[in-house]
């Protein structure tokens, strides 16, 4: 089975400016959660969604938002990007159950100028 | 306070050495995972423990339910081994929320 996937892998924008990160889950996982990762904070939880609704929302501003789709592809979006939202985006997959392992995709670099 | 806490943070040491690497937590859990991540930023999910011991390869983990309490062994490390350990926890029903350590930065020297 192929892994989790994230695109783009790079990514460098300006203040101000909105961004879009998209994230593929192992076939047949219907689960996908985002996580934010900087020296300063560490990884943070952002939002899980399962079939297509969110279940699960982290502490982080409205401008963090995002979104799924039937076939699990999920999406986050970043609004009015801050130069404090440099970082190492992270999604992670797994079937959706409570107690389960989650798997990792390799990662969004995203750099505000 | 910081509801995941690990120790120690940098830990060095020379090819063949047994490591250990702690992690506490203060809230009740439902799983906890332990994750390792290479210079480039993936994740690779190595555990995930709710109660006893789980071992794969060189690597063990432990949990203590009642201290709340976890830890990561990895006999006779190798180089390979040098990367960042992160341990993490699901609270309760929390779908998909892990909140995670500040993670230990292992350094094994040939």
């Amino acid at each position: 089975k192929a892994g989790v996937t994230q695109t783009p892998r790079y990514l460098i924008k300006t203040r101000g400016q909105q961004v879009t990160l998209s994230c593929s889950p192992i076939s047949g996982h219907r689960s996908v959660s985002w996580y934010q990762q900087t020296p300063g904070q560490g990884l943070q939880f952002l939002f899980e969604y399962f079939s297509e609704t969110q279940r699960n929302k982290g502490n982080f501003p409205g401008r963090f938002s995002g979104r799924q789709f039937s076939n699990s592809r999920s999406e986050m979006n970043v609004s009015t990007l801050e130069l404090g939202d440099s970082a190492l985006y992270l999604c992670a997959s797994s079937l959706g159950g409570q107690a389960e392992t989650q798997y990792f995709g390799p990662g969004t670099r995203l750099l505000v100028l | 306070k910081n509801e995941v806490e690990q120790s120690p943070q940098n830990l060095t040491a020379q090819e063949g050495e047994f490591i250990t690497i702690n992690c506490s937590y203060s809230v009740g859990i439902s799983a906890l995972h332990w994750l390792q991540q290479h210079p480039g930023g993936g994740i690779v999910s190595l555990f995930m423990l709710s109660s006893g011991k789980k071992k794969h390869g060189r690597l063990i983990a432990t949990i203590n339910i009642q201290e709340k309490h976890s830890s990561l062994h990895i006999t006779a490390s190798h180089p390979r081994d040098s990367a960042v350990y992160i341990c993490a926890v699901r609270r309760g029903t929390s779908y998909g929320k892990l909140t995670f350590g500040q993670g230990t930065i292992l350094t094994v020297h040939p």
